[in-house]
């Protein structure tokens, strides 16, 4: 199965700051990776889909780049409704993999 | 509008089982894959399989197999994860989540249920 690494695990950031978190992919996946955001008590959200597609109803400051094996989500404003978990997921090879999070914390 | 409903949460003995519903409405039930995931209490997500909500063939990942059974009952459009022989490994929060587009099983999770916590203790 395919590995994804999400670096790094956890960070801490204030509001306005821009973020930026990478998943590599232990082979190469195209661009079928997710992203996903995910708060205490409740279901992953989708944010992106195909590496850079950005879901419907989700804020403009998250975007998504990269091929291949390697990717970043970025939020470029970071508001106080961001503070969660971020995971990625590929769905290019069976079967499909998350990355194992990384979570935003407030500095 | 789209959504997955599912049950509430359940608390087992060890050796007894459990059945999951996730009830779709606002789409076309057959037309997207069922996914479902499971996530431990403080881990990651794990994806359990799929099944194929056209055929009824169901799909488990190395570790899913034996003891998880995947269903459908399309006339309510509710799919089902049933777990037997329950373990005290099992405790998790189990999600059923939508296939983003149509007819595909390799996609993003674009619908998510809100989760059922099964708990299993003696």
């Amino acid at each position: 199965a395919i590995q994804l690494t999400q670096s790094p695990s956890s960070l801490s950031a204030s509001v306005g700051d821009r973020v930026t978190i990478t998943c590599r992919a232990s082979q190469g996946i195209s661009s079928a990776l997710a992203w996903y955001q995910q708060k205490p008590g409740k279901a992953p959200k989708l944010l992106i889909y195909d590496a850079s597609s950005l879901e419907s109803g989700v804020p403009s400051r998250f975007s998504g780049s990269g091929s291949g094996t390697d990717f970043t989500l970025t939020i470029s404003s970071l508001q106080p409704e961001d503070f969660a978990t971020y995971y990625c997921q590929q769905f290019n090879n069976y079967p499909p993999t998350f990355g194992q999070g990384t979570r935003l914390e407030i500095k | 509008q789209v959504q997955l409903v599912q049950s509430g949460s359940e608390l087992k003995k060890p050796g007894a089982s459990v059945k999951v519903s996730c009830k779709a409405s606002g789409y076309t039930f057959t037309s997207y894959a069922m996914n479902w995931v499971r996530q431990a209490p403080g881990q990651g997500l794990e994806w359990m399989g799929w099944i194929n909500t056209n055929t009824g063939n169901p799909t488990y990942a190395q570790g899913f197999t034996g003891r998880f059974v995947f269903s459908l009952d399309t006339s309510v459009s509710t799919a089902y994860l049933q777990i037997s022989s329950l373990k005290a490994e099992d405790t998790a929060v189990y999600y059923c989540a939508r296939c983003r587009r149509e007819l595909l099983y390799r996609d993003a999770f674009d619908i998510w249920g809100q989760g059922t916590m099964v708990t299993v203790s003696s």
